[in-house]
């Protein structure tokens, strides 16, 4: 069960766009349409972003948009805020009632 | 309101054990799979172990099988993690999350964690 493999960080201005990439195998992400995302605060409860590789769940902006190619899943958000500002994590389901999820990606808004 | 809170953690010493408890609230907490997630200082999310709505099915991660048992009682709407044989490395705070089938297999409450270190 490795981890799946997000960049340590990604930063952008606000207003701009950026993408998360989340890279899993043939035995997670490839096979499972069953990727998620999550937006985490240290010290706070995580926060679901997206389920289901492109869905959001109510209540999250349409600026959050998640997608996937192969074994890699994107997140991307646009209309950068500084609100966005956190830790991203992607989770994927990786079959025998397992998950995996990502080491974890820092968004640092400039 | 959907709620989740842990309660348990603290400092325990290596070869310890230690029982977590997640109080739930805000939803019928009996229809639902519950999970354990945790995160070592400075590190990601690692998901830890799931049980299923009537307590009866459960796994686990690989780090963590055969010394740490997940368990549920319902009419108390209170999840369990007994941890045993703990090591440096279970050092981490853990997350309750309830588990959404009707979401893509995704965990969308969480509580806010319990931090459990192991040291001597």
């Amino acid at each position: 069960q490795s981890a799946l493999t997000q960049p340590a960080s990604v930063s952008g201005s606000p207003g701009q766009s950026i993408t998360i990439s989340c890279t899993g195998t043939t035995s997670d992400v490839e096979i499972y349409n069953l990727v998620s995302w999550y937006r985490h605060h240290p010290g706070t409860a995580p926060k679901l972003m997206i389920y289901e590789v492109t869905k959001r769940p109510s209540g999250v902006s349409n600026r959050f948009s998640g997608s996937k190619s192969g074994n890699t899943a994107s997140l991307t958000i646009s209309g950068l805020q500084a609100e966005d500002e956190a830790d991203y994590y992607c989770c994927s389901y990786a079959g025998s009632s397992s998950w995996v999820f990502g080491g974890g990606t820092k968004l640092t808004v400039l | 309101e959907v709620q989740l809170v842990e309660s348990g953690g603290g400092l325990v010493q290596p070869g310890g054990s230690l029982r977590l408890s997640c109080a739930a609230s805000g939803f019928t907490f009996s229809f639902y799979w519950m999970h354990w997630v945790r995160q070592a200082p400075g590190k990601g999310l690692v998901w830890v172990s799931r049980i299923n709505s009537d307590g009866r099915n459960t796994t686990y991660a690989d780090s963590v099988k055969g010394r740490f048992t997940v368990s549920r009682d319902n009419a108390k709407n209170t999840l369990y993690l007994q941890m045993n044989s703990l090591r440096t490395e279970d050092t981490a705070v853990y997350y309750c999350a309830r588990f959404a089938v009707n979401r893509g297999a995704s965990f969308d409450y969480w509580g806010q964690g319990t931090l459990v270190t192991v040291s001597s």
